[in-house]
């Protein structure tokens, strides 16, 4: 069964701080996999997106990482700001085929 | 580009009234749309699958006459949620894949609407 495992659940940083979320999945074969950030109440908006040849994409302060071999990627956060307190969702789509399968995402809270 | 926008952004309803949302790619043609749910705190849960001029492809346990679904251009889909009930109440996006994804096979995001049935 195609899964994607995300950690932690949510985490709570200071302000200016970095931080890094995981995901491992199992979704084989494998096409590509994105990071979205979801504010509250609002749709995904894609940071990254890699494909199996991939192993680091950079979107601003926001660096992906994915180990294909493995089956896992991270999510890199430096000097965080208080406008980065959202969900951040882990997402891979196999190969052939348009749906994707969700993580359940890290809620991360950025305090002052 | 790759802007796709979701009307109304709120509704709020009674029991047993029926409600339309739409979904369209504003800068791009998408032969295939999909809807999803999301609970609060929860996960994006996929509804359908919708290609332009066929029927919809629902996921299992997902009633096909209560959310009623029609691609009828690579620019729109429409949601119909029927005799809505109090827990029909969530959040929905849509997302639109475009006729011409590139490498990626991205996938566009909606903003979301949220319905609330009282």
């Amino acid at each position: 069964k195609n899964q994607v495992e995300q950690s932690p659940q949510s985490l709570i940083i200071l302000e200016g701080k970095n931080c890094t979320l995981q995901c491992n999945y199992t979704v084989s074969p494998f096409s590509n996999l994105r990071w979205y950030k979801q504010d509250t109440g609002r749709g995904p908006v894609s940071l990254t997106i890699m494909t199996f040849s991939e192993n680091t994409k950079s979107n601003g302060r926001y660096t992906a990482t994915l180990d294909a071999d493995t089956k896992q990627s991270s999510l890199h956060i430096t000097a965080s700001q208080l406008s980065d307190s959202a969900s951040y969702i882990c997402v891979v789509t196999g190969a052939g085929s348009y749906q994707l399968t969700f993580g359940k995402g890290t809620k991360l809270s950025v305090i002052p | 580009g790759a802007v796709v926008s979701q009307h109304p952004s709120r509704v709020i309803c009674k029991s047993g009234t029926s409600v339309k949302i739409e979904c369209r790619s504003l800068d791009f043609q998408a032969t295939t749309m999909f809807w999803y749910r999301q609970f609060p705190k929860k996960s994006l849960m996929l509804m359908a699958t919708s290609n332009e001029g066929s029927k919809a492809t629902y996921e299992q346990g997902v009633e096909k006459d209560k959310f009623l679904i029609n691609h009828a251009s690579l620019t729109l889909s429409t949601l119909t949620v029927t005799s809505a009930h109090p827990e029909d109440s969530s959040f929905y996006i849509c997302s639109a894949y475009p006729l011409t994804s590139g490498s990626y096979n991205e996938q566009f995001f909606g903003p979301g609407t949220r319905l609330t049935v009282l």
